[in-house]
C-alpha cells in the first residue's frame, strides 16, 4: 500500500463547478498534511496547508479526518486557472524538517 | 526576488556519461533537498542536507550523489545516467527553526526544476 493516495484523475469539470478530491494517507501517527499544486511541467508550490479543525482559503476548502486518515480539498466556483495536478502531502512528524511524502497527484482539467 | 534557481533547466546526456545539476537559494534555508519525479508520479526524495550534515534515502541508487559546499549551494551528481533515470530533478528548501522545533519546516520552497534526457 503506497503511503499516500490519491485517484489520479483526470476529474474534467466545467467553469463554475465544485470538484473534491480525496487522499488517504497509511502512517496513523502523521502529524502535518497540505495541499501542493503542480502545473504541467513546473514546480510543486504549496496551495494550502491542513489543520484539524478544516481551512479555508477564498474558493478552497481542506479538511483532515484522522479517525479514517483522509484529507479532502474543496475547490468551489472552478476557475480555467485552477487546471493543474493537486498532490496531497503527508509529515510523518509534528514539525521540523520532517521528510514530506507526496501523493502522484490528482489531475484537474477545468473547461469554458 | 529571493527564489530557488535550477541549472540547467534541462539536460541530454548519453547512457553512462556523468552529469552534475546545479541548486541555488537565496533564502538562507538551512534544509535543502533533492527529489526526482518521473511522469504522472510523486516527487520521490532522495536525500536532503541539514546545514551541512548529508540524509540519504535508503532507497537512493549509489548512482547519485551529492555535495552542498555552503548554505547556498547544492549539487545533484549523476555518475553514470541510465535510461531510467529521465526524470525531473526538484530541488527544494526550507526552514527549519533555531531551536530545531521546526516551526514552519515543512513548507517547501521549490526550484523549477532540471529535466533530464538520456539518450
Amino acid at each position: 500500500r503506497k503511503e499516500v493516495e490519491q485517484d489520479p484523475g483526470p476529474f474534467n469539470v466545467p467553469e463554475g463547478a465544485t470538484v473534491a478530491f480525496n487522499c488517504t494517507y497509511s502512517n496513523s501517527a502523521s502529524q502535518s498534511f497540505f495541499w501542493y499544486r503542480q502545473d504541467c511541467r513546473k514546480e510543486p508550490k504549496l496551495l494550502m496547508s491542513v489543520y484539524s479543525s478544516g481551512n479555508e482559503d477564498g474558493r478552497f476548502t481542506a479538511q483532515l479526518n484522522r479517525a479514517s486518515q483522509y484529507i479532502s480539498l474543496l475547490i468551489r466556483d472552478s476557475k480555467l486557472s485552477d487546471s493543474a495536478t493537486y498532490l496531497c502531502v503527508v509529515s510523518p512528524g509534528p514539525g521540523g524538517y520532517n521528510k514530506l511524502i507526496f501523493g502522484a497527484g490528482t489531475r484537474l482539467a477545468v473547461h469554458p | 526576488d529571493a527564489m530557488v534557481i535550477q541549472n540547467p533547466r534541462y539536460q541530454v546526456t548519453q547512457f553512462g556519461k556523468p552529469v552534475t545539476l546545479s541548486c541555488s537559494q537565496t533564502l538562507n534555508h538551512n534544509v535543502m533537498y533533492w527529489y526526482q519525479q518521473k511522469s504522472s508520479q510523486a516527487p520521490k526524495l532522495l536525500f536532503h542536507y541539514y546545514d551541512k550534515d548529508f540524509n540519504n534515502e535508503a532507497d537512493t541508487p549509489d548512482n547519485f550523489q551529492s555535495r552542498r559546499p555552503n548554505t547556498s549551494f547544492c549539487f545533484l551528481d549523476i555518475r553514470s545516467p541510465g535510461l531510467g533515470d529521465a526524470a525531473m530533478y526538484l530541488c527544494a528548501t526550507s526552514r527549519d527553526g533555531p531551536d530545531g522545533s521546526g516551526s514552519g519546516a515543512n513548507v517547501l520552497t521549490f526550484g523549477a526544476g532540471s529535466r533530464l534526457t538520456v539518450l
